[in-house]
């Protein structure tokens, strides 16, 4: 079965700065996804970013980006200029044809 | 913009009693999950609708818990009786089925606490 680590339960950041959220995952799959979400306190779980396994380029959106690792199994999120609206829990997660598999959760704080 | 709608957003229940939780998922949206979010932990997936057919719940309870979406656009979820372990969040998505890259769209959750 797929699994996924996340091994920062907590994180802190200064405002402007920039903070990396750790996953590793387990698969013997060839072709699956990889995503990070954001769960505000009391808001929704929102999509921040996605990466295709088969890409080898590392995606980015905004200040966003990601360091893919295909043959480490990891996964990591990069947060640069992190922002007060920043702080939230970030679940990384992975998706194969089966279903979609989530962390455990790294809660991100952002000191001003 | 469209969202996910859930209600109610907050329930407290004795053990032993019924409780039902509603999802209304974002028009057009075929596919249609519930998830239970334990605090502290990722959410684990309960069950999964295509239209109104279940393709997986494989985690659901049954002997407590059940779920239907009759036409194919809203849904319920039902805990009959609630214990003390099924204290959670539990959280609606949908999306539109096709290529993996299809991004789930999650509702605000129902929080559940029971007494």
């Amino acid at each position: 079965a797929q699994t996924v680590t996340q091994s920062q339960p907590e994180m802190s950041v200064q405002e402007a700065e920039t903070v990396t959220l750790s996953c590793t995952y387990d698969t013997s799959e060839s072709d699956y996804y990889l995503f990070w979400y954001k769960q505000p306190p009391s808001r929704q779980m929102i999509l921040v970013i996605r990466q295709e396994a088969y890409k080898q380029q590392n995606a980015t959106e905004n200040r966003f980006s990601v360091n893919f690792q295909k043959a480490a199994k990891s996964f990591s999120l990069k947060i640069s200029d992190s922002q007060l609206g920043d702080a939230a829990m970030y679940f990384c997660a992975y998706r194969s044809w089966r279903k979609l598999v989530f962390g455990k959760g790294t809660k991100l704080t952002v000191n001003p | 913009e469209a969202e996910v709608a859930q209600s109610p957003r907050y329930k407290i229940t004795e053990k032993s009693q019924a409780v039902a939780f509603w999802c209304d998922p974002i028009s057009g949206h075929a596919t249609l999950y519930w998830y239970r979010q334990i605090l502290g932990q990722g959410p684990e997936l309960l069950v999964q609708f295509q239209d109104e057919s279940v393709v997986d719940d494989s985690q659901l309870p049954k002997d407590r818990f059940s779920a239907e979406r009759l036409k194919g656009v809203d849904s319920t979820l039902k805990i009959q009786p609630a214990e003390l372990g099924d204290s959670a969040m539990y959280l609606c998505a949908s999306s539109v089925p096709g290529s993996n890259l299809y991004e789930q769209y999650f509702g605000p959750g129902t929080r559940l606490t029971v007494t």
